[in-house]
């Protein structure tokens, strides 16, 4: 069966220092993986997505980046954080023949 | 006009009560229709994937699509405290947008 693994689980940051979060997905093959930032009350907002390693779009314009250097790693980046890159982050994937997404645990960002 | 509305709640209900959550959306291409549980600071789990219009049940939840008035709903039978979480609408048109379009959520307390 297939698993997806986020980490770190918690993170707290001083702005303007750098972020790198990990996805991982065991399991299946060439995914088309997801990151997203879910804030209170204001629901699930798609940062980023890709559907093959290196093929990465873009749905927001704003102070982070991601990349996808295999086929079943995708990272979350910022050179500098931002107070409002607070947030919980959640990586997906989908491509099992079904028209949805699968979520890891999330990572929660505290950035101070 | 929000392509998918949700009532955030919060809904408070005994235990044992019949919950009914619903979701509308304006967008006639969506075909497939999820919901999604959220317990406390954890990633959202897939409950229930439909495609185009019906029921479907899963032992005492109910999903169920009306694409002529652009409704779904969820309906949960007998329901536990373990249900209190927020549940999450989210809909796909198909092809390879590969994208879903959430609902904001609604947080469901099940009190004992």
């Amino acid at each position: 069966s297939q698993t997806i693994h986020q980490w770190p689980a918690t993170l707290v940051q001083p702005v303007g220092s750098p972020l790198s979060l990990e996805c991982t997905v065991e399991g299946t093959s060439n995914p088309n993986l997801y990151w997203y930032r879910q804030a209170a009350g204001r629901g699930l907002q798609l940062l980023f997505y890709s559907v093959g390693i290196g093929q990465i779009s873009s749905e927001v314009p704003q102070n982070l980046s991601a990349s996808r250097p295999q086929d079943r790693q995708f990272i979350l980046s910022s050179k500098k954080l931002l107070l409002s890159d607070s947030g919980f982050y959640l990586c997906a994937w989908s491509g099992d023949g079904r028209e949805t997404q699968y979520f890891g645990p999330g990572t929660r960002l505290l950035v101070l | 006009q929000k392509e998918v509305e949700q009532d955030p709640g919060p809904l408070s209900v005994p235990e044992g009560a019949i919950v009914s959550l619903n979701c509308t959306y304006s967008n006639s291409a969506f075909q497939y229709f999820m919901w999604y549980r959220q317990y406390s600071r954890k990633g959202p789990e897939l409950l229930m994937y439909t495609y185009s219009s019906g029921n479907k049940e899963d032992g005492r939840f109910t999903a169920q699509v009306d694409k002529s008035s652009k409704y779904i709903s969820l309906f949960i039978r007998d329901s536990q405290p373990s249900d209190s979480a927020t549940y999450l609408c989210a809909m796909d048109s198909g092809g390879s947008n590969y994208k879903l379009t959430f609902g904001k959520g609604t947080l469901l307390t099940v009190n004992p």
